[in-house]
């Protein structure tokens, strides 16, 4: 069984540019969560798709989008780079939003470094 | 406004010993519980999760307790190898109104067995 994997693994943009983060959900599951971890903190919710539709969002600004694939890949999305937003970006798929079957498996991640 | 923490950033014990990483909570609509352990450059890795209608859940060398009046919970390592050297995080699943299973993490712990 393959877990949950994320392309590219490290990545260094200028501000003002965009990215996109990629991520294939474990087999069998259907639902895929985004977080964003900055040095020293904990994982932050950003936003999780089911279906291939959004099911809620963090407190991120609408600059972070999303998108999730028929085959329950995802993509993260983030306009206008800050400085800020040098992070950690992590994927996490569940089999589904069924109590449960909810527990989230995480990738190994994007070290995303803005410029 | 952190819902979930960890007031210990890091502890040390002795190879063999218990460890207990403590998590205090703040939402009494909380119902599900996670730890995750995470090493450098990996994302986190699920160990065990406990429901709100247990105060107990065992799996191997790990233990987690559960006290709801309280709002705290707490993962026990026994005995604690050099290999379970890394940060541990606490979250919980905030579902919601629409049942999405975001998870809110703790700042995290760093746990270091010494050999």
């Amino acid at each position: 069984e393959t877990g949950v994997t994320q392309s590219p693994t490290h990545l260094i943009k200028t501000r003002g540019q965009q990215v996109t983060l990629r991520c294939s959900s474990q087999s069998g599951h259907n639902t895929v969560s985004w977080y964003q971890q900055a040095l020293g903190q904990g994982p932050q919710f950003i936003f999780q798709y089911y279906r291939e539709e959004e099911n809620g969002r963090g407190n991120f600004p609408p600059r972070f989008s999303g998108l999730q694939f028929p085959n329950y890949s995802s993509e993260l999305n983030v306009n206008a780079l800050e400085l800020d937003d040098s992070a950690l970006y992590l994927c996490a798929s569940s089999i589904s939003l069924d109590r449960a079957k909810e527990t989230q498996y995480f990738g190994p991640g994007t070290r995303l470094l803005v410029l | 406004d952190q819902q979930v923490k960890q007031n210990s950033p890091s502890l040390s014990v002795q190879e063999g010993r218990i460890s207990i990483l403590n998590c205090d909570y703040t939402n009494s609509m909380f119902d599900y519980f996670l730890w995750y352990k995470k090493y450098p450059a990996e994302g986190p890795t699920f160990l065990i999760s406990i429901s709100s209608i247990k105060d107990k859940n065992e799996d191997g060398r790990f233990t987690v307790f559960l006290n709801k009046s309280a709002k705290h919970l707490s993962l026990h390592i026994v005995p604690s190898q050099p290999g379970d050297s890394a940060v541990y995080f606490c979250a919980a699943i905030d579902r919601g109104a629409s049942n999405t299973g975001k998870l809110i993490f703790g700042q995290g712990t760093t746990l270091q067995v010494k050999p």
